[in-house]
């Protein structure tokens, strides 16, 4: 089992839309947890942390739920620049990430 | 964040060469670290550049294959020995400033295609 999962997608949805995005880590120690959202040809760039009383950045809201090991990441009113590669990240240890596979988003007109 | 910045950006090398990567970051940072993504794959860590001793390798990473240095707080390099195709992917490195919430800020990456 991988330590971290996410829902495979890809998610191709309609501009307006909601999405959700769901991550599992294997690891109950874990304690800082990420999103970052990839474009093609670029490196990974932080969207927004992720904190036990769930956070929220504009049109997006992460969620943290300790209990079931997984975090959420939901994106409301869909932009065609929304379109991306969204990857979770969890920190096990002292600096070190674990990232998952990453979850394509196409959001169309 | 910081500006992380890599060097070369892109190389296209000969079987049996290396090429050695640069990434400079503006500020002093806690960690840095190096991945490497094959199209279409997610991140995978090679190893975390320690100042001033040996990098700590993940599994499946040799030090005679990926020798790395770190010299001070804003400077490693990746060094990618005796090339093959399948070294051919796109190496990043990150810095990560500590003390807080551990997120990672990307260098642009490089491309690295080995014919």
């Amino acid at each position: 089992r991988k330590e971290v999962e996410q829902d495979p997608g890809p998610f191709n949805v309609p501009e307006g839309a909601t999405v959700a995005f769901n991550c599992t880590y294997s690891n109950s120690a874990s304690q800082s947890f990420f999103w970052y959202r990839q474009d093609c040809r670029k490196e990974p760039k932080l969207l927004m942390s992720v904190y036990s009383s769930g956070n929220e950045d504009g049109r997006f809201t992460a969620q943290l739920n300790r209990a079931s090991q997984y975090i959420s990441l939901l994106i409301r009113d869909s932009k065609l620049s929304d379109s991306a590669t969204y990857l979770c990240a969890v920190n096990t240890n002292a600096g070190k990430s674990t990232f998952g596979d990453g979850t394509t988003l196409t959001v169309k007109p | 964040s910081a500006v992380i910045s890599q060097k070369p950006s892109r190389d296209i090398c000969q079987r049996g060469t290396s090429l050695t990567i640069q990434c400079q970051v503006d500020s002093q940072v806690t960690m840095m670290f190096w991945y490497r993504q094959q199209p279409g794959q997610s991140l995978t860590l090679i190893a975390t550049a320690n100042q001033g001793s040996e990098a700590t390798y993940e599994s499946g990473f040799v030090i005679d294959k990926f020798p790395i240095s770190r010299p001070n707080l804003t400077f490693s390099t990746l060094t990618v020995s005796n090339m093959s195709p399948e070294d051919s992917s796109i190496y990043l490195c990150s810095g990560e400033w500590g003390g807080g919430d551990n997120e990672q800020f990307f260098g642009p990456g490089t491309r690295l295609t080995v014919l």
